[in-house]
């Protein structure tokens, strides 16, 4: 049971719009401590995908955007192409636990 | 460009202690301005952060994995390592080890590839 919640799977059809949402609580991004996103390509290591809610590395294309409200966090992903199929995590920073929490990870299909 | 590379046995049997080494290069291990953790994903499953360090040896780790881990530094060496003791099968996973860009919500960037640990007799 992981402290941030994230939807197992989501799918969509190339060039559609996409998101992955990401559940927390009043101790992570309910308490204003900024989340995180990781692309994990198959057979890879997690990449930094978009930082401190909504920005993005250099390199990241401008398709990849994410965004805060209350408690929850969201990942958009628009005008879908197949090499976006992968695992997408969410991280943050949990004042009771008094570290670093991860959601469960979300399975992006491209149909 | 900074990389990050795992080392260590990829075999460990129940009730011993899983070794680590992340060899650092590309920058130095010593700066002040990052930490560097590790992060491990059992096969299939998702991401669960174990802990990180300062180049000081300052440390703070995960409450669920605390009292089985420990972390050290070696700057010479521009290398971090990991001991988990008393392992069990459930602590088969990928060992990931990354710099921590630590703000008030600390991120990871960039990972290592990667070193599968299997725990087994």
């Amino acid at each position: 049971q992981s402290v941030l919640t994230q939807p197992p799977s989501v799918s969509g059809a190339p060039g559609q719009r996409v998101t992955i949402s990401c559940t927390g609580s009043s101790s992570n991004i309910g308490a204003g401590y900024d989340v995180h996103w990781y692309q994990q390509l198959p057979g890879t290591a997690p990449k930094l995908l978009i930082y401190a809610n909504m920005n993005r590395p250099s390199g990241v294309p401008d398709r990849f955007s994410g965004s805060n409200s209350g408690t929850s966090a969201s990942l958009a992903i628009t005008g879908l192409q197949a090499e976006d199929e992968a695992d997408y995590y969410c991280q943050s920073y949990d004042s009771s636990l008094s570290g670093s929490v991860f959601g469960g990870g979300t399975k992006l299909t491209v149909l | 460009q900074l990389q990050l590379q795992e080392s260590g046995p990829g075999l460990v049997k129940p009730s011993e202690t899983l070794s680590l080494t992340c060899t650092v290069s590309g920058g130095s291990i010593s700066s002040s301005s990052y930490y560097w953790g590790w992060i491990r994903q059992p096969p299939g499953k998702g991401l669960e952060w174990i802990g990180s360090i300062y180049y000081s040896g300052s440390t703070y780790y995960n409450p669920s994995l605390k009292s089985r881990v420990t972390l050290s530094v070696d700057t010479s060496k521009n290398q971090f390592s990991l001991k988990l003791s008393s392992v069990t099968a459930a602590d088969t996973a990928v060992y990931y080890c990354a710099r921590v860009v630590v703000v008030v919500s600390s991120r990871f960037d960039p990972w290592g590839q990667g070193t599968l640990v299997t725990v087994s007799s």
